[in-house]
């Protein structure tokens, strides 16, 4: 099976600008999750789609969004870059089992978008 | 909020050592995954674990979950330079239902250097 991939890989913007990041998961997983990656924070938790809804958000303003088309890719957007928007943005995919369940939620990460800005 | 702490954060060892990696939480996590990324590249998942108490090896790899499933250690053997990198250990929550909803926590990560 392929794996996920994300494209671009790398990206470079100004403050102010947005932009907009894509992600295709392993053919067969529904979930797609988003984190950001910084030297300081570590990785942190965007937002988690499933099914093309959005079940789980972390702590992130606004202006970062995402959303899932029916074929499960993802894709999120961020407008009006900060310089603190300078990652790695990374999304996974996993394949939940069903509610209840003592699924273990594997995920399965691509390799990122390195996205800079100045 | 949960935490994971994960210690040490810095490893720099010879070829040959033994090491372990140690990821603690005062919550109680549903599952936890151990993975290790290279500079610039996504996490690459090396195992998970699921049950209290429950080991597993992967070659010179022993991953341990606690039995009240709030932490976690990685003990490599005889460490290798191919070794070298950023260890990630990372919680799924427990939300209702069973399932955490896409969202891992992240352990601040153990950068590993093994020289030859």
């Amino acid at each position: 099976k392929a794996g996920v991939t994300q494209t671009p890989r790398y990206l470079i913007k100004t403050r102010g600008q947005q932009v907009t990041l894509s992600c295709s998961p392993i053919s067969g997983h529904r979930s797609v999750s988003w984190y950001q990656q910084t030297p300081g924070q570590g990785l942190q938790f965007l937002f988690e789609y499933f099914s093309e809804t959005q079940r789980n958000k972390g702590n992130f303003p606004g202006r970062f969004s995402g959303r899932q088309f029916s074929n499960s890719r993802s894709e999120m957007n961020v407008s009006t870059l900060e310089l603190g928007d300078s990652a790695l943005y990374l999304c996974a995919s996993s394949s939940p089992g069903l509610a209840g369940s003592t699924s273990t939620d594997t995920q399965y990460f691509g390799p990122g978008t390195r996205l800079t800005v100045l | 909020t949960q935490l994971l702490e994960q210690s040490p954060q810095f490893l720099s060892i010879q070829e040959g050592e033994n090491l372990t990696v140690y990821c603690n939480s005062s919550s109680v996590f549903s599952s936890l995954q151990w993975y290790r990324q290279e500079p610039g590249e996504g996490p690459v998942l090396l195992v998970t674990v699921v049950t209290g108490g429950e080991v597993k090896k992967l070659k010179r790899l022993t991953f341990q979950f606690g039995d009240a499933r709030k932490d976690s250690s990685l003990h490599i053997t005889a460490a290798q330079p191919g070794d070298t990198g950023l260890y990630l250990c990372a919680g799924g929550s427990l939300v209702a239902g069973g399932t955490s909803y896409g969202k891992l926590t992240f352990g601040q990560g153990t950068i590993l250097t093994v020289h030859p």
